[in-house]
């Protein structure tokens, strides 16, 4: 069975500044999806990253960018030029295909301090 | 990106009765749609999944006999939670997927029940 762990449920980081979330996974597949999701206070999932196992290159979305280590099974998220809109929950999750249930880890509240 | 809606985004009943949560996709059709629970301070736990026209599939521990679902469309689900009681107290999030949507599933925006 596939799991999702996050090693870190609270982190903060002052505004602009860079921080990393950690990520890690166990699965026997070799073709998978990896996600990190946001919720904020509203409660709203919204996908902030994704990858593609099949794919070397790390993704990237604007001020967001992940660290995909596939054979140590990690999956990072890096947030830069931290904003205070960033303030929420953070979800590292699994899935085998769009049509698969999505594993979600436990979570990292992140908190963005002016 | 497509959308999904949920309907009520918050419900009370009292302990006993039965409440019934839709979940629709708006602009897709969902092939796949699936059922979340979220406790505060927790993360997102799967319930069922369901696909149009054929039998949920639920998760392990999850009473199918209290939280019935119902995908009779390609475009709505619905989760009833029978006898509610407080424990069942909790936010509700669905989420959708099609052959259109590619690799993502799309959430909706959840729904609160409080069951007093």
């Amino acid at each position: 069975a596939q799991t999702v762990t996050q090693s870190q449920p609270e982190m903060s980081v002052q505004e602009a500044e860079t921080v990393t979330l950690s990520c890690t996974y166990d699965t026997s597949e070799n073709n998978y999806y990896l996600f990190w999701y946001k919720q904020p206070p509203s409660r709203q999932m919204i996908l902030v990253i994704r990858q593609e196992a099949y794919k070397q290159q790390n993704a990237t979305e604007n001020r967001f960018s992940v660290n995909f280590q596939k054979a140590a099974k990690s999956f990072s998220l890096k947030i830069s030029d931290s904003q205070l809109g960033d303030t929420a929950m953070y979800f590292c999750a699994f899935t085998r295909t769009s049509y698969d249930k999505v594993i979600f880890g436990p979570g990292t509240s992140l908190s963005v301090i002016p | 990106g497509a959308v999904v809606s949920q309907h009520p985004s918050r419900v009370i009943c009292k302990s006993g009765t039965s409440v019934k949560i839709e979940c629709r996709s708006l602009d897709f059709q969902a092939t796949t749609m699936f059922w979340y629970r979220q406790f505060p301070k927790q993360s997102l736990m799967l319930m069922a999944t369901s696909n149009e026209g054929s039998k949920a599939t639920y998760e392990q521990g999850v009473e199918k006999d209290k939280f019935l679902i119902n995908h009779a469309s390609l475009t709505l689900s619905t989760l009833t939670v029978t006898s509610a009681h407080p424990e069942d107290s909790s936010f509700y999030i669905c989420s959708a997927s099609s052959t259109r949507t590619g690799d993502e599933q799309y959430f909706g925006p959840g729904t609160r029940l409080t069951v007093t």
